[in-house]
């Protein structure tokens, strides 16, 4: 299967700070993409969608890069609430139509006061 | 409304055993996704279901795993014969249709002694 990679840090940033995750991909033909967090013990839940426009939700913005072969997540304002994992998801179809989703091992964030 | 929800939470088992973990997910969600989730690794697909078919299974590691999913809602992970390196927390998901964001239950973790 192909690969999704993601640095799984910890990023440790001060309140406030503005922090930026990326996830590369392998396969060009993706085709859906998403960023979820997950807290210790806990199921991961959805952040946002990722369009190829970009997207933004209040202090989170999602980026793709095609070309790259990367989608990246940006966190403004960083609160002590945002420590999580941040886990990204990249979907394929395969001939045959199969839709297989595959997640990144997830990047740690720790926000500190 | 309700969201997906996993039974049972916690399932201690003897090397040998057989095991069925249960999921039922959003009403009317086409789509059912089983993963497993390894510390410090993301979910790792195991098999999706669309409507009432195994779409694709090809994230079972081997022939112990079976799920079924047999009207189209609550579907069941059965493992046989466990092992010790089966333990892990087992997720399912649902989502609308194919490439849509998904919705995790809070997962059933899963130790073979």
């Amino acid at each position: 299967r192909k690969e999704v990679e993601q640095d799984p840090g910890p990023f440790n940033v001060p309140e406030g700070a503005t922090v930026a995750f990326n996830c590369t991909y392998s396969n060009s033909a993706s085709q859906s993409f998403f960023w979820y967090r997950q807290d210790c013990r806990k199921e991961p839940k959805l952040l946002m969608s990722v369009y190829s426009s970009g997207n933004e939700d209040g202090r989170f913005t999602a980026q793709l890069n095609r070309a790259s072969q990367y989608i990246s997540l940006l966190i403004r304002d960083s609160k002590l609430s945002d420590s999580a994992t941040y886990l990204c998801v990249v979907g394929e179809f395969l001939s045959g139509g199969s839709y297989i989703p595959t997640f990144g091992r997830g990047t740690s964030l720790i926000v500190h006061p | 409304g309700a969201g997906v929800s996993q039974t049972p939470s916690n399932k201690v088992t003897e090397k040998g055993k057989y095991v069925e973990l249960r999921c039922d997910p959003i009403s009317g969600h086409t789509a059912l996704y089983w993963y497993r989730q390894s510390l410090g690794q993301g979910p790792e697909f195991l098999i999706y279901f669309q409507g009432t078919g195994a779409a694709d299974d090809s994230g079972l590691p081997n022939d112990r795993f079976f799920a079924v999913r047999p009207e189209g809602s609550v579907s069941t992970l059965k493992i046989q014969r466990t092992e010790r390196g089966d333990s892990a927390v087992y997720l399912c998901a649902s989502s609308p249709g194919l490439a849509a964001p998904q919705y995790f239950g809070p997962g059933t973790r899963l130790l073979v002694l």
